[in-house]
């Protein structure tokens, strides 16, 4: 069956360093979509990404949506204590679900 | 509200025990979908709904769980007989209309603890 895997599992950096999650779907996407949830919270949508090859940007964050549709990136430049949370990115499978990714957890020490 | 709505927000229950819980979509929200969250783990997709069709089942893990919705209302989700490992958060999300291409809006989720 369809699988979204997410990469890494968690990350911890320095407030200032970047940050990237990687996503891979074992197949083509129509689109997918970023979510963040915050410790204690609700996933939040981010973004989503329709087109093969499409960057996004918001602020410091960087999506991208690679040429196959198969696979999806965020990037947050300069991370701050505010990025703190749980990326998550999710594609539609066959019916009416989502996959759900297994989400990249970010710490940030100040 | 403006939001997703979900009760309790906590539910601590003896094993064996039935619990409901509940949603309220966004107003005007035809998609309706329930998720299941382990601690530290990702979003399992449960049920789906949307309008008046046919729920989509298929991610129920057993007979145990069922949901209903009316039109599109609220939408209860119910474990029979719990078990242990049905402790999670579980979620409700709802979206503007059916399509794949929609952001999907949570509720806080209600916390369920099986003893």
């Amino acid at each position: 069956g369809q699988q979204v895997m997410q990469i890494p599992q968690y990350q911890h950096v320095q407030e200032g360093e970047d940050f990237t999650t990687y996503c891979n779907s074992s197949t083509t996407l129509s689109n997918i979509q970023w979510y963040k949830q915050r410790p204690g919270g609700h996933p939040v949508f981010l973004i989503q990404l329709v087109k093969s090859g499409e960057v996004k940007k918001q602020k410091r964050l960087t999506f991208q949506f690679g040429e196959a549709k198969k696979n999806s990136s965020l990037h947050i430049t300069a991370t701050q204590t505010t990025d703190v949370g749980t990326y998550f990115c999710a594609g539609p499978h066959t019916g009416n679900q989502f996959y759900f990714g297994t989400g990249t957890s970010l710490t940030v020490i100040p | 509200g403006a939001g997703v709505s979900q009760s309790p927000s906590n539910k601590v229950t003896e094993k064996g025990k039935d619990v409901e819980l509940r949603c309220d979509p966004i107003s005007g929200h035809t998609a309706l979908y329930w998720y299941r969250q382990r601690l530290g783990q990702g979003l399992e997709f449960l049920i789906y709904f949307q309008g008046n069709s046919a729920p989509d089942k298929s991610g129920l893990p057993s007979d145990r769980f069922s949901a209903e919705r009316t039109g599109e209302s609220v939408s209860t989700l119910t474990i029979q007989r719990t078990q242990q490992e049905d402790s999670a958060v579980y979620l409700c999300a709802s979206s503007s209309r059916w399509g794949k291409d929609q952001p999907q809006h949570f509720g806080d989720g209600t916390r369920l603890s099986i003893l």
